[in-house]
């Protein structure tokens, strides 16, 4: 089956800690794409990526970084330096059109 | 900079027909998206838009307006399972901006 996956659905931290969230598609999209998700909120660009080691900041990078390092995934950690880490995380892939998003990792610092 | 304004909240009838606006403003534009969202899921895909006119898919219909930064998204014979989130995105450039998205309430 082709897809886009996250993990862990859930994660749980203690504030002053790194965390990276995975993210993995098998779709063969070349774009990939973080978004943060809070309470009511729509959806707002971490950082996005067009290419295998290419990556671009999105309107919201701050305390936040990825890697590309293979077609397949682009995981994000969430620093120290994040203020409010607390939120919903989306990853989306797409070929140019119609991006499609994975389940989604909740996490929760505290 | 970007900028996509849809309504918070609206509140339609079981049955009946209800029309979510989205107007955008961004420096390039390379197709508009609709998506549902319902709460704790994530997004699934409506419809997309890269002309100007109608684009019908069942219950669900999607305009655009390049020339006005419009599009509306219609939705006929409301379903109770229709309440949902509703977000308008934008493509532009290499990148995909969200608006904050249209929270819909279904009355039986």
């Amino acid at each position: 089956d082709g897809g886009i996956t996250q993990s862990p659905k859930y994660l749980f931290r203690k504030e002053g800690q790194n965390v990276t969230l995975s993210c993995e598609q098998n779709l063969n999209h070349d774009a990939m794409y973080w978004y943060r998700q809070d309470p009511g909120q729509g959806l707002r660009l971490i950082y996005y990526s067009q290419i295998v080691n290419d990556f671009q900041k999105g309107d919201i990078a701050e305390g936040y970084s990825v890697s590309r390092e293979k077609k397949e995934s682009f995981p994000l950690t969430v620093t120290s330096a994040q203020k409010n880490p607390t939120a919903f995380y989306l990853c989306a892939s797409s070929l140019g059109d119609k991006p499609y998003f994975g389940p989604g990792t909740r996490l929760t610092v505290t | 900079g970007q900028n996509i304004d849809q309504p918070t909240e609206m509140t339609a009838t079981e049955g009946a027909i209800v029309q979510i606006n989205c107007t955008y403003q961004t420096s390039g534009f390379n197709g508009l998206f609709w998506y549902q969202q319902h709460a704790g899921e994530a997004p699934t895909f409506l419809s997309y838009n890269v002309l100007d006119g109608l684009e019908e898919k069942g219950r669900f219909s999607s305009f655009l307006s390049r020339s006005k930064g419009y599009s509306y998204l219609l939705l006929k014979e409301l379903q109770m399972k229709d309440s949902a989130s509703y977000l308008c995105a934008v493509s532009e450039d290499d990148k995909i901006i969200f608006g904050k998205g249209t929270r819909l309430h279904i009355l039986p």
